[in-house]
């Protein structure tokens, strides 16, 4: 069974603050990280999908970094606005191709 | 497109009732899961199949069957519903798993009293 944390829990910032979280995992045994976003009353949506040795990912004003060696993912939100407000997953993808999630990172950007 | 598409979108049911919950994806893709969404627990996964008549189980397999018979459908039945069994219910697909991400169904809220 895959082992991910992610931290913080929660997070408000304010419009136009950089911010980041973590995703933390014990052990490299997985294919890939997957980071999603999950907007209150939608469905978690793709964001970076990040394979081992090092990736770096970036779209717009977010971006993902991962180091296998450390065990952690960041991802980045430069210059956050309110329509950055959701829930942030990191999940790891298995042999079988199946996902197991952290937790997730509730952000909340105050206007 | 559709995507992926879960009915129904809401159901009550009583303590021992059995139900499916539908999920039919139109892209073609190999990877199907179910997971529920709990507070405070995040994303936990029931089963999930790479491919036509294959499945197996997640991490919270106890009290629910699936079935992979087509490559589009991949149905979450409920055989003798139990309170602990009110979540909402998340379907997702994917490619080759390491592309894109999954893509997820819309949910269905599911109640059992």
């Amino acid at each position: 069974i895959l082992n991910v944390e992610q931290s913080p829990q929660s997070l408000h910032v304010q419009e136009g603050d950089s911010t980041n979280f973590t995703c933390s995992f014990p052990s490299s045994n997985f294919y890939a990280l997957h980071w999603y976003r999950w907007e209150t009353a939608k469905s978690p949506e793709a964001l970076f999908v990040m394979t081992l040795n090092g990736d770096e990912k970036k779209k717009g004003r977010i971006s993902a970094t991962l180091n296998t060696k450390e065990g952690y993912s960041y991802l980045y939100i430069k210059g956050s606005q309110p329509e950055d407000s959701a829930t942030y997953l990191c999940a790891l993808l298995g042999s079988a191709r199946q996902l197991t999630f952290g937790s997730g990172t509730q952000l909340t950007v105050l206007p | 497109n559709a995507g992926v598409t879960q009915t129904p979108k809401f159901q009550v049911l009583k303590t021992g009732q059995s139900m499916t919950l539908q999920c039919a994806q139109d892209m073609n893709h190999e990877y199907m899961s179910w997971y529920r969404q709990d507070p405070g627990m995040g994303l936990r996964l029931i089963h999930y199949s790479v491919g036509a008549g294959i499945t197996d189980q997640g991490e919270v397999p106890n009290g629910y069957n699936v079935s992979r018979s087509t490559t589009e459908d991949f149905p979450l039945r409920l055989l003798s519903a139990a309170p602990s069994q009110t979540s909402v219910y998340f379907c997702a697909s994917d490619s080759d798993g390491q592309g894109y991400g999954y893509t997820f169904g819309s949910g269905t809220r599911l109640t059992v009293v």
